[in-house]
């Protein structure tokens, strides 16, 4: 069975200051890998994807997040934090890459806060 | 702004009431998902369709029952819910079930409180 730990369930960084939300992977295939983000009482949106290819994807608003096979970990990063990114995180790996089933397994979360 | 729209945006019920939750999406995708959400918690697949016939249910109990009328539409009929059925209902979309690339569009969500 394919998972996601999401280490860190709330996160305070700084206006401008580095984001850094990890999250390790676990998945006896190539995974899908996925990072959604949820504004408060909204939906969610998807902000980057690693399917295959370039391990370092870039995403909407600012965000890149760098796939590392020897390490399981697929970490989100942004250079310079922002308030409207103030939201929670959501790492997410496909359950069944190989089909490209489109079950996705979520982690925890990961509650992104921004002090001013 | 979403282009999967769920209605209604709140729905408060009580246990004995039957309503239903509804989701579109005219992105031509041909798959289509209910998700569960509580507070402070990743959301949990309830049921996927693909090309309108169910094809997986996640052991949801029998109050709750989807129905998926064509291609664009698919529902969530409520009957005799719990209080620990109160949630955030969320829909979602995406191109295919099978030679995708897991990318999901979802709705805003309907949240449900169930007295």
């Amino acid at each position: 069975a394919q998972s996601v730990t999401q280490l860190g369930s709330h996160v305070s960084v700084s206006e401008g200051a580095l984001v850094l939300l990890r999250c390790n992977y676990s998945s006896s295939v190539p995974p899908y890998l996925f990072w959604y983000v949820q504004y408060p009482n909204q939906g969610l949106q998807l902000l980057l994807k690693y399917t295959t290819g370039a391990t370092l994807v870039k995403g909407i608003n600012g965000f890149e997040a760098e796939f590392k096979k020897s390490e399981t970990s697929f970490h989100l990063t942004k250079p310079s934090a922002h308030m409207s990114d103030a939201a929670e995180y959501f790492c997410a790996v496909s359950k069944d890459p190989n089909s490209g089933n489109e079950k996705l397994t979520f982690g925890t979360g990961t509650r992104l806060t921004i002090i001013p | 702004d979403t282009e999967v729209t769920q209605t209604p945006k709140h729905l408060v019920m009580g246990m004995t009431n039957k309503k239903s939750l509804k989701c579109e999406q005219h992105m031509g995708h041909r798959a289509m998902y209910w998700y569960k959400q509580k507070a402070k918690k990743p959301p949990e697949l309830m049921f996927v369709y693909s090309y309108e016939k169910l094809s997986i249910n996640e052991s949801v109990p029998s109050r709750f029952s989807p129905e998926c009328p064509n291609s664009s539409l698919l529902n969530l009929h409520l009957h005799a819910l719990q209080p620990e059925d109160s949630a955030l209902y969320l829909c979602a979309s995406s191109r295919t079930i099978t030679g995708g690339t897991g990318e999901l569009f979802f709705g805003e969500g309907s949240r449900l409180t169930v007295l």
